[in-house]
């Protein structure tokens, strides 16, 4: 298996504008994640889903931001109009529940520059 | 509200050295204890992890240590060697919600 894959890998964006970042977890899988990670806050989860269902949104920042997965293969993560303060690198992750292993296997994260 | 604390922020050790990052849990319902490595550029991997009901895991060179009653649990890393060098995570979740909460991380720099 390929593992986690995210694109765009690097984007720069100016401020204003819509960004969309994509993740396709890994075959199987059926609980996908978004982390953002920045100097200042670390690591945090902003949304986890299970089955494509959104269980918990509580860490996603504000309105301007919105995740979706319509289907197993396949997840989003929108920002608009993104801001200079959204820069960070945003990560998806992907685990197999309800297994008791709880590994997550993150992707390669996506840089993402607001100016 | 910070929920895993990670000391030291930054660590540097010699070639065969020992590395010893440490971490502090609040949640008593936190119940799998994961450690990651991430290399720069690269997304978090899964190094280690370890139960409440074990007070020890040894794979390798890496091995975890967990004190329950503290609500502590630390990595030391044997044998540290440069290719070792990268920023760990502690994180921590409770069994059926798989959301992990992370430490703010450790830089380890081993010295050849």
């Amino acid at each position: 298996d390929a593992g986690v894959i995210q694109s765009p890998r690097h984007e720069v964006t100016e401020m204003g504008q819509e960004v969309t970042l994509r993740c396709k977890p890994i075959s199987g899988h059926n609980s996908l994640f978004w982390y953002r990670q920045t100097m200042m806050r670390g690591l945090e989860l902003l949304i986890y889903f299970n089955n494509n269902v959104p269980i918990d949104d509580s860490g996603m920042p504000e309105d301007r931001f919105s995740a979706k997965m319509p289907n197993a293969s396949f997840s989003t993560l929108k920002i608009q109009p993104s801001e200079p303060r959204d820069s960070a690198v945003y990560f998806c992750a992907s685990s197999l529940r309800p297994e008791r292993s709880t590994e997550a296997f993150f992707g390669q994260g996506t840089r993402l520059t607001v100016v | 509200q910070q929920q895993v604390k990670q000391s030291p922020q930054s660590l540097i050790v010699q070639k065969g050295g020992i590395s010893i990052i440490n971490c502090a849990y609040e949640n008593t319902a936190f119940d799998y204890f994961p450690w990651y490595q991430q290399f720069p550029g690269k997304g978090p991997a899964l190094l280690i992890a370890i139960r409440p009901d074990v007070s020890e895991k040894k794979e390798g060179r890496f091995t975890i240590s967990f004190n329950k009653s503290a609500k502590q649990f630390s990595l030391h890393i044997m044998d540290s060697q440069p290719g070792d060098s990268a920023t760990y995570f502690c994180a921590a979740s409770m069994e059926y919600g798989n959301k992990l909460v992370f430490g703010a991380g450790t830089i380890l720099r081993v010295k050849s």
